[in-house]
């Protein structure tokens, strides 16, 4: 049984350009959340991907949004790129029913913007 | 509001000797979740265990334990004989229940980085 994947695994982008993570969930599951992680911090939740509409959102700005498709996967978009912006980049994913609070995660993207 | 708080930034042990990290939390719900995860150096976010609000059962699996008390808002994590393999970058979270069956969103501590020696 797959894990949750993402792609790529590391990015280089400079600032001004804009970026396309990928997600794919785990088997099973439909709800897909993202995170961004800078360096020596915790999580910061990003935004979340329900029935392929944003369901919550952080306290993110609009430069960042993302999508859902009909097979659950997602991506997260970064437009006009900061150097802030550098961070490693992760998305979980959660089932529906019981466990629905347990959220798994990808490897993440590793983003530097130059 | 929500909060987490890992007041340990980094922990050093030798191999073997039995190590706490500590997690406090903040909401104001009545009903939510706290959670552990373990971060590698490869990065992944490894789930380790889940808890509910409403069950302060302390829980034992393996060489890992977790003591949750309502009353000191804490759900500390001990590992029992450390060893290497253990040392990883450790963080708490939180969730609040949502209605309507819905994942909500993580509220992570900092982090606590294990370095176990050999």
């Amino acid at each position: 049984d797959a894990g949750v994947t993402q792609s790529p695994t590391h990015l280089i982008k400079t600032r001004g350009q804009q970026v396309t993570l990928r997600c794919s969930p785990k088997s099973g599951h439909d709800t897909v959340s993202w995170y961004q992680q800078a360096l020596g911090q915790g999580p910061q939740f990003i935004f979340q991907y329900y029935e392929e509409e944003e369901r919550q959102r952080g306290n993110f700005p609009d430069r960042f949004s993302g999508h859902q498709f009909p097979n659950y996967s997602s991506e997260l978009n970064v437009n006009a790129l900061l150097l802030g912006d550098s961070a490693l980049y992760l998305c979980a994913s959660s089932m529906p029913g019981p466990e629905q609070e347990t959220q798994y995660f990808g490897p993440g993207t590793r983003l530097l913007v130059l | 509001a929500q909060k987490v708080t890992q007041a340990q930034t980094e922990i050093s042990v030798v191999e073997k000797e039995d190590v706490t990290l500590d997690c406090v939390y903040e909401t104001r719900d009545t009903t939510y979740y706290l959670f552990w995860y373990k971060q590698p150096p490869s990065g992944e976010l490894v789930f380790l265990i889940r808890r509910n609000s409403f069950d302060e059962q302390n829980e034992i699996s393996g060489r890992y334990s977790w003591n949750f008390q309502k009353s000191t808002s804490s759900f500390n994590f001990t590992i029992t004989a450390s060893q290497v393999v253990d040392s990883a970058v450790y963080f708490c979270a939180l969730s609040e229940a949502r209605y309507g069956g819905a994942t909500n969103k993580l509220i992570f501590g900092t982090g606590t980085l294990l370095a176990v020696q050999p």
